[in-house]
């Protein structure tokens, strides 16, 4: 168990739908990141939140927002949904914000757009 | 451009083989290297990492991976693979000049034959 918390595990949702992927980081950990899996893309990192703040920016699309509340869970958005938004969510964690301190990663979010 | 390589989508070995996982990293300078598993359904987890000091770095699992600067190489080993093994295994980099970034490769699923 990596201490990583999120939910839902499965999403079926219609495209130009709205959804927020929800995820809770290990216990001491600041820094959250989110990426997204899929099969022809690989493992895409979307977004890095730490303590709070916007640390780093990947392939995330404009219709993608996310946050990092004060309590230090955060949340993924995602609107306007398209069929090619189908993917696994991740969401990880880790004590410092650089990409050297080890991320302990949750077990996803399975997200299916109709 | 930075980027890691993993040549192999899939690989195969017998219970029991002996296993060799590629990685290859393009930039010039020494990054920091990272090997991660994905079981399946599960999130990633670090397997081990190599920062610096002795180019032969032992993991969990009885993994070990060996960094090699002539061939911009860090390859993923193990004497003998058990059916656990299987899973999906990322090789991961962070540039020095990449904001601590992690770049990762495109994973490669191993397969155990019983």
């Amino acid at each position: 168990d990596s201490g990583v918390t999120q939910t839902p595990k499965h999403l079926i949702t219609a495209t130009g739908q709205r959804v927020t992927l929800r995820c809770s980081p290990r216990s001491g950990d600041l820094s959250v990141y989110w990426y997204q899996q899929s099969l022809d893309q690989g493992l895409q990192f979307l977004i890095q939140y730490y303590n709070g703040e916007e640390r780093a920016k990947g392939n995330i699309l404009e219709r993608f927002s996310a946050q990092q509340f004060p309590d230090l869970h955060s949340e993924l958005n995602l609107s306007s949904l398209e069929l090619g938004d189908s993917a696994l969510y991740f969401c990880a964690s880790s004590e410092r914000d650089r990409g050297t301190s080890p991320l302990h990663f949750g077990n996803g979010t399975r997200l299916t757009v109709t | 451009a930075q980027s890691v390589t993993q040549p192999d989508i899939h690989i195969t070995v017998s219970e029991g083989a002996s296993l060799e996982l590629r990685c290859n990293y393009s930039y010039g300078a020494t990054p920091y290297l990272f090997w991660y598993v994905q079981s399946p359904g599960q999130g990633l987890q670090l397997l081990l990492k190599y920062f610096s000091g002795d180019t032969l770095v032992q993991g969990i699992k009885g993994f070990e991976a060996e960094f090699k600067r002539s061939q911009s190489s860090f390859n993923l080993r193990k004497p003998s693979v058990h059916w656990s093994d299987a899973a999906e295994y990322f090789c991961a980099v962070i540039y020095m000049d990449s904001n601590y970034q992690l770049i990762w490769g495109a994973g490669t699923k191993l397969i155990i034959k019983p």
